[in-house]
């Protein structure tokens, strides 16, 4: 069993719809939690990250934590088309490095416009 | 511009050919890695480094070799024992210690064996 499950996909919805992405791990040692979004056939970069359960807003985007259900989640309100996209989950535990996070699997947005 | 910059965009390797993927970082990172990226898959850890004249492997780093002579440098072979190449490669560099939990990728490289 992977340490982190991510819904599959792939979603596509119009635009101006809100966007749930989520993901759910099995390891207890896991504080921090990133959400990477990846364009096609470029690198992730980094859209937000929260150490703490509850949620994190910035712009249309909001990160959801809950550690009691191991279960984060990724809002996008208003979609874009810009927003299509890969996003790829990533947590790490504490003594690691942000390099070594374990990713989910990533789940493809498409926006409709 | 600070980043990260992996060469080339494109590689193809014929069967049995070793081939040499390029990374060079300049955000004075300390440490660098190499995913591998399957479609429709999450990234897997092949090799990372934490400081120069360092390395250990990942998830996946049988078929593969690294060296890190400097710190702005992590170049990853892609050696003949590798049995399923094809994929798409991505570079990484972060600080070595939280909270900064950002990783910069680099842009990829796709290789493809014929």
């Amino acid at each position: 069993q992977k340490e982190v499950e991510q819904d599959p996909g792939p979603l596509s919805v119009p635009e101006g719809a809100i966007v749930s992405l989520n993901c759910t791990y099995s390891n207890s040692a896991f504080q921090y939690f990133m959400w990477y979004r990846q364009y096609s056939r470029k690198g992730p970069e980094l859209l937000m990250y929260t150490y703490s359960s509850g949620n994190k807003e910035d712009g249309r985007f909001t990160a959801q934590v809950d550690k009691s259900s191991k279960y984060i989640s990724l809002f996008i309100r208003d979609s874009q088309p810009s927003d299509s996209a890969t996003y790829l989950c990533a947590m790490i535990g504490l003594g690691t490095n942000a390099g070594k996070s374990t990713f989910g699997d990533g789940t493809t947005l498409t926006v409709k416009p | 511009d600070g980043g990260i910059t992996q060469s080339p965009k494109y590689l193809f390797r014929k069967e049995g050919q070793n081939v040499t993927l390029s990374c060079e970082q300049n955000l004075n990172h300390d440490a660098m890695y190499w995913y591998r990226q399957d479609p429709g898959q999450g990234l897997r850890l092949i090799y990372y480094s934490q400081i120069v004249n360092d390395f250990q492997k990942g998830d996946i780093a049988e078929g593969y070799s690294v060296s890190r002579e400097k710190k702005e440098s992590f170049p990853l072979t892609v050696t003949s024992a590798q049995k399923n190449p094809t994929a798409f490669y991505l570079c990484a560099s972060s600080m070595k210690t939280l909270p900064n939990t950002e990783a910069f990728f680099g842009q990829g490289t796709r290789l493809t064996v014929v």
